[in-house]
């Protein structure tokens, strides 16, 4: 059964950077498929934020072009997000999911990332 | 960039009955990258359609989905009590702002 387990501070303070960490089990990313950041402000919709290959090939929503870096760690299975000069209208639940080219079929538990000083 | 645009924002309809949604994209589409989520409170959205109209693995066939080009749909044919929940459709990096199904 594959599962993702995203990890990162649930606060952030305003201009810093948030890192986020999501770790795959069931399923070596090495083998293939996307992997994806998606962010939902409370109340609201879901945003898509990245996308990387397990070839460490990256697509990057346009509007957060600027500030967003992500990447993998096929050692550890892992792939993570960073996302620099946060503010207020970054506050969102993170979620880390598993994106088959078409559709997502494996979800993260989300993250609550706060930023406040 | 493809826009989704779904309708209607909010769907008022009691149990039992018969709910249509609607995504509709920006310029024309693959329905092979078209999917829609379910999202209960307080979780991460499911996978309930991919492929514009293949159901995902555990979903009740009373949800179906059709379309093509830019006008895509979601049924569920007789509401459960469970459905009143939002809905979501997704293409590529891209998803509608979603359709709260309430009572």
């Amino acid at each position: 059964q594959v599962q993702l387990q995203g990890s990162g501070p649930g606060v952030v303070k305003p201009s810093e950077t948030l890192s986020l960490t999501c770790t795959v089990t069931g399923y070596s990313i090495s083998r293939g498929s996307y992997w994806a950041w998606i962010r939902q402000p409370p109340g609201k919709g879901l945003e898509w934020i990245a996308t990387i290959e397990h070839s460490g090939r990256t697509y990057y929503t346009s509007s957060l072009k600027s500030r967003v870096t992500m990447s993998v760690d096929t050692s550890k299975n892992q792939f993570s997000l960073n996302l620099s000069s946060m503010t207020a209208a970054d506050t969102a639940v993170y979620y880390c999911v598993r994106y088959s080219g078409y559709y997502i079929d494996y979800w993260g538990q989300g993250t609550l990332v706060t930023v406040s000083s | 960039e493809i826009v989704l645009t779904q309708s209607p924002g909010t769907l008022s309809l009691s149990p039992g009955e018969r709910a249509t949604l609607s995504c509709r994209a920006s310029q024309s589409v693959s329905s092979s990258h078209l999917a829609w989520y379910q999202q209960r409170p307080g979780q991460a959205p499911r996978l309930i359609i991919y492929g514009a109209s293949s159901r995902a693995t555990g979903i009740p066939d009373r949800f179906s989905g059709g379309g093509s080009g830019t006008d895509f749909t979601l049924t569920i044919s007789r509401l459960e009590p469970e459905d009143f929940v939002v809905y979501y459709c997704q293409h590529d990096a891209t998803f509608g702002q979603g359709t709260k199904v309430e009572i």
